[in-house]
């Protein structure tokens, strides 16, 4: 099942501008993550938030996260062409350790020249 | 280098075969994770391990099998009951509470 859904689906801009993905899932969360994924790749871990905090910050990443609306936002500032990729949240259960992840729809993020 | 190291990048499968997808990882995490992603979706779970001769099913195990007898290892079995097997195949491990590390991934596709 898929616990998180990702706006929007798909997103161009030019390098230089800021890209904003949002995400919205279903229940309580012990933390939500957000990975990317370039074309044919593995995913790889961004920034992880957990459910007790609001913003967290890493180098022009921005996670913002309100569980009242049970949503996310990722913030990527002054884009670059490197950053052409698709983007996924994840939700950990707030139950347990070793928790498996539920992986949203993604967003496919083209940053152009 | 710590990491996961999935193989074959590519693999073919005939129709009735049964294929066996490896996932190796040095980074001493406890649970292991195989997820399918066909193109333009997600991620579906379908099955992980928490530690070493225990595993769970997850959302899509059907027509699919794992072992866990060492930490390391945690391959992915793709028996012929599984009717649509063509799709992007990536294992995972974690430890805790931590982000996931992703292999490089394992394309499949039946001919």
């Amino acid at each position: 099942s898929q616990q998180g859904e990702e706006d929007p689906q798909a997103l161009s801009i030019q390098e230089g501008e800021n890209a904003t993905m949002n995400c919205s899932y279903k229940t309580s969360i012990n933390n939500l993550q957000w990975y990317r994924q370039n074309s044919g790749r593995g995913l790889v871990h961004l920034i992880l938030i957990r459910s007790n905090e609001r913003e967290k910050h890493s180098g022009r990443l921005r996670v913002t996260l309100d569980t009242s609306k049970k949503s996310s936002s990722l913030l990527i500032t002054a884009s670059r062409a490197a950053d052409t990729a698709s983007y996924f949240c994840a939700t950990a259960p707030n139950t347990g350790t070793a928790s498996k992840l539920t992986f949203g729809t993604g967003t496919r993020l083209q940053v152009t020249l | 280098d710590g990491g996961i190291t999935q193989s074959p990048k590519y693999l073919f499968r005939k129709e009735g075969q049964n294929v066996t997808l490896s996932c190796e990882q040095n980074l001493n995490h406890d649970a292991m994770y195989w997820y399918r992603q066909d193109p333009g979706q997600g991620l579906r779970l379908i099955y992980y391990s928490q530690i070493v001769n225990d595993f769970q099913k997850g959302d899509i195990a059907e027509g699919y099998s794992v072992s866990r007898e060492k930490k390391e290892s945690f391959p992915l079995t793709v028996t012929s009951a599984q009717k649509n097997p063509t799709a992007f195949y990536l294992c995972a491990s974690g430890q805790g509470e931590g982000g996931y590390t992703f292999g490089s991934g394992t394309r499949l596709t039946v001919v």
